[in-house]
Order: C-alpha cells, then structure tokens, then sequence
C-alpha cells in the first residue's frame, strides 16, 4: 500500500528565508511523486513532479524537490520564500500502473511573515 | 487550453437529498478523478473513470457514484446526503496513459444543512 506523511501541517518562514516542506512515503514499487499548491478556494496546481529520472526536480516559482530513495523522501525546497508562497502544499505519491489513483499527504500550511 | 472545469462551484443541500456534480476535463484527457477534502480528512481519493469506465475506487460508501460520458465529461452522485458529507469535491483530469500528472479543476463546494 502507498502511503504520504507531510511532517508539519503548519510552518512559518520570513520572508526571504528558506522554505523546506518535509515529504516522506511508502510504496511497494518504485513511486512518481508530486508536489501540489493550493491557494485559498481554488484546485491544486502541480508545482513539480519526480517520475524516476533525474532526482533533484525542478519546479515552477523557484522551487525545487529532492528524491532520496533511502530515506524515502521527497522534500520540497525554495531558497527564498516571497509572500505569494503562501499557501497549502501537498505532497502525492501515485503507482503509475493502475490507473491514475493518487495518494496525499494531509497538506502543509506555509505562512510567510513579512 | 482551457482547464478543468466544475459545475456547479457552490450548493447548499439538506440532509437526506442527492447531488450531482459535474466535471469537464481538459480537451484531450481521457481520465477524470474525484476527490473529496475536508479539513479534517485531508484529499481523499473517490474514483477513477477512463474512457467511461471506472479504473480506481476508494474507500467511500455506495453512496457515491460516478459516470463518464463518450466526450469525457464527468458526473459523481452523492444519494441520502449526510452532514459529513459537507466537502470540497475535487475532479482531476489527465491523458490517463502513462505517469500523467493531474490536473485540477476549481472544486465544487457542497454544503450539507
């Protein structure tokens, strides 16, 4: 069975700062990892996804995930966190086999203080 | 292109009643999904339909139903609504070959009195 943990279902940076949104999973065969933004009343928007190529992704508005198969994780990171990054962000893991049946994570809010 | 579109974005319905909600994908997919969020459960995954057939079901009750049309298009059904039924209702669409990335719609809010 696969299976999302997002560590911290809130965290808050300042402005300018580092943001780091920790991604861990399980799966039975070799995943495809996504990382999805959710802005307040609106779908989810894919920021990056990992599909067993290179394992350092990048994504849209500067941000970028690693792929570590020994810890099983799939961390989303941006250098410098800007005040639109504010947000809810998910993390999912798909099989890629059976059909398109994602598993996510419980979500990350990010606050971004000025 | 124009994206996932979802009608309608908001209800309100009492307990006891039915739903249906409606989801156009994007032009060329033939995979819808559906998701229910809620604060306290998160995304959960409802069922997958491709090329008018369901693919993937979650874990909900018989309650909820869907169907996909020839154009793609995609309906869900909720029968004998209940309070906890009250969600964010998610569809997502994709090419439905290979590692497809999702794409999501805006949601339908479903309010449950």
């Amino acid at each position: 069975a696969q299976s999302v943990t997002q560590l911290g279902s809130h965290v808050s940076v300042s402005e300018g700062a580092l943001v780091l949104l920790r991604c861990n999973y399980s799966s039975s065969v070799p995943p495809y990892l996504f990382w999805y933004v959710q802005y307040p009343n609106q779908g989810l928007q894919l920021l990056l996804k990992y599909t067993s190529a290179a394992t350092l992704v990048k994504g849209i508005n500067g941000f970028e995930a690693e792929f570590k198969k020994s810890e099983t994780s799939f961390h989303l990171t941006k250098p410098s966190a800007h005040m639109s990054d504010a947000a809810e962000y998910f993390c999912a893991v798909s099989e890629g086999r059976t059909g398109n049946q994602f598993y996510f994570g419980t979500g990350t809010s990010l606050t971004v203080i000025p | 292109k124009a994206g996932v579109t979802q009608t309608p974005r908001y209800l309100i319905k009492t307990r006891g009643q039915q739903v249906t909600l409606s989801c156009s994908p994007i032009s060329g997919h033939r995979s819808v999904s559906w998701y229910q969020q809620t604060p306290g459960q998160g995304l959960q995954f409802l069922f997958e339909y491709f090329s008018e057939t369901q693919r993937n079901k979650g874990n909900f009750p018989g309650r909820f139903s869907g169907r996909q049309f020839s154009n793609s298009r995609s309906e869900m059904n909720v029968s004998t609504l209940e309070l906890g039924d009250s969600a964010l209702y998610l569809c997502a669409s994709s090419r439905g070959t290979g590692i497809g990335e999702q794409y999501f719609g805006p949601g339908t809010r479903l309010t449950v009195t």
